[in-house]
Order: structure tokens, then sequence, then C-alpha cells
């Protein structure tokens, strides 16, 4: 079946610091990829996304790159702050009715 | 647009009492609504599908005389956890698709309801 698979965390970064969170995935085809963001205590907000082979997704100076050759859907920022601190799920999904597929969730937390 | 409201935000209830969580599409609408689970510093765990005006399809190993789905109409999903005990304690969170975005249309999630059984 699909799977998704996440670096494990947690992951701490001092501000300003450069942030890579690997993400593969297992699918036949070519499913939809997302990078989903959760606060403590909060529900999930969708980060970015891209729906097919090289397409970019980013929002708020987070990018990710959807690469085909090697399955991979890597979240990226030049420049981490405090305020970023979250737990960040890298997903898949198809159309229809089908459920997005999560990773485990990274943790980042980032310190002045 | 796109916001997924959930109630309550959070309860604490007795052991052997019935909790009923609302997951409500405030301007879109759900033809689908999926159910999820979270555990402590764990990632989110999928109780079951929604669809409007069927039954819900459970997922392997969860009960689904214990968790109640009704999805009544196009914006509003409830999830019943019935006779709750403590190892139900939970954070639960439900998220939806808008039928109205088109091919590759992303689920939307309310901000969760944590509950705890004592």
């Amino acid at each position: 079946g699909d799977s998704v698979t996440q670096m494990e965390g947690p992951v701490t970064l001092s501000e300003e610091a450069f942030l890579t969170i690997n993400c593969t995935y297992t699918a036949t085809g070519y499913p939809s990829l997302f990078w989903y963001v959760q606060y403590p205590g909060e529900g999930l907000q969708l980060l970015l996304k891209a729906t097919k082979a090289d397409d970019k997704g980013s929002n708020k100076g987070f990018e990710a790159t959807y690469r085909k050759e090697t399955t991979s859907f890597h979240l990226e920022k030049g420049s981490v702050q405090v305020s970023d601190s979250a737990v960040y799920f890298c997903a898949l999904s198809w159309t229809g009715n089908t459920p997005l597929v999560f990773g485990k969730g990274t943790r980042l937390s980032v310190i002045a | 647009g796109a916001v997924v409201s959930q109630h309550p935000s959070w309860v604490i209830c007795k052991s052997g009492t019935s909790v009923k969580i609302e997951c409500r599409s405030l301007d879109f609408q759900a033809t689908t609504m999926f159910w999820y689970r979270q555990f402590p510093k764990q990632s989110l765990m999928l109780m079951a599908t929604s669809n409007e005006g069927s039954k819900a399809t459970y997922e392997q190993g969860v009960e689904k005389d214990k968790f109640l789905i009704n999805h009544a109409s196009l914006t509003l999903s409830t999830l019943t956890v019935t006779s709750a005990h403590p190892e139900d304690s939970s954070f639960y969170i439900c998220s939806a698709r808008d039928r109205g975005r088109g091919y590759h249309n992303e689920q939307f999630f309310g901000p969760g309801t944590r509950l705890t059984v004592l």
C-alpha cells in the first residue's frame, strides 16, 4: 500500500538556521503531495502542496518540490523563526474520496 | 474560506457516558469527512470515512458500535463515543474535502477535540 516516510525528530534549530525535513513516499502512480503543520494543541493546517511532478509548493517561506525520480517531497526553509516551532506532517492523497496518508510527523523546535 | 469547526474543543466526562463531537464545514459543502484520532506526540490515525447520506466506512480495528458516525448533511458530521472509558481519551480531529475545489482537492482540518475520560 501507499506510505509516507519522514525523517525522525525532534529537530532543534537556532533561529535563522536552514531547515530541511526529508519526506519520501511509496505509491503506484503520482499522487498529490502535501505538507501540513500542527501547532501545539491545534488541528492541522495545510502548509503547501504539489499536484504533479516538478511542481514546487511554497508558502510562508517554506518550499517543497515534487521529485518523481527520487519519490521525494522534502520541506525546506532558508531561515526559521521561533514561531515555526510545530509538528510537520508530510502526506499524499489521490483524487476522489480517499483519505490522506500521513507520515509520522517531525517535531521542530526553534530556539532564540 | 474552507473553514472546518469542531465542537466541543475539549470535554471531560465520566467513564460510561457518551460524548458527541460535531464537525462542520462552515463555508463549503463536504460530501466526505474523515475522522482521525491522535495520541500524544504521534501521527494521526484514520478512524473512519464519513459520506453524506450513507454509512461510514471504518478502518480495521475501529469498533463501529463504539464510535458512531453520522453524516446527516453536506456540512455536518458527528462522532459519538459511546460508553467512553479512559482508554478512549485522545485528541479527535475531523477533516473535510471540498467537493467544489476540483480534481486535486486537499482536506481541511478542524481544530480538534480533546476528550478526557475519568
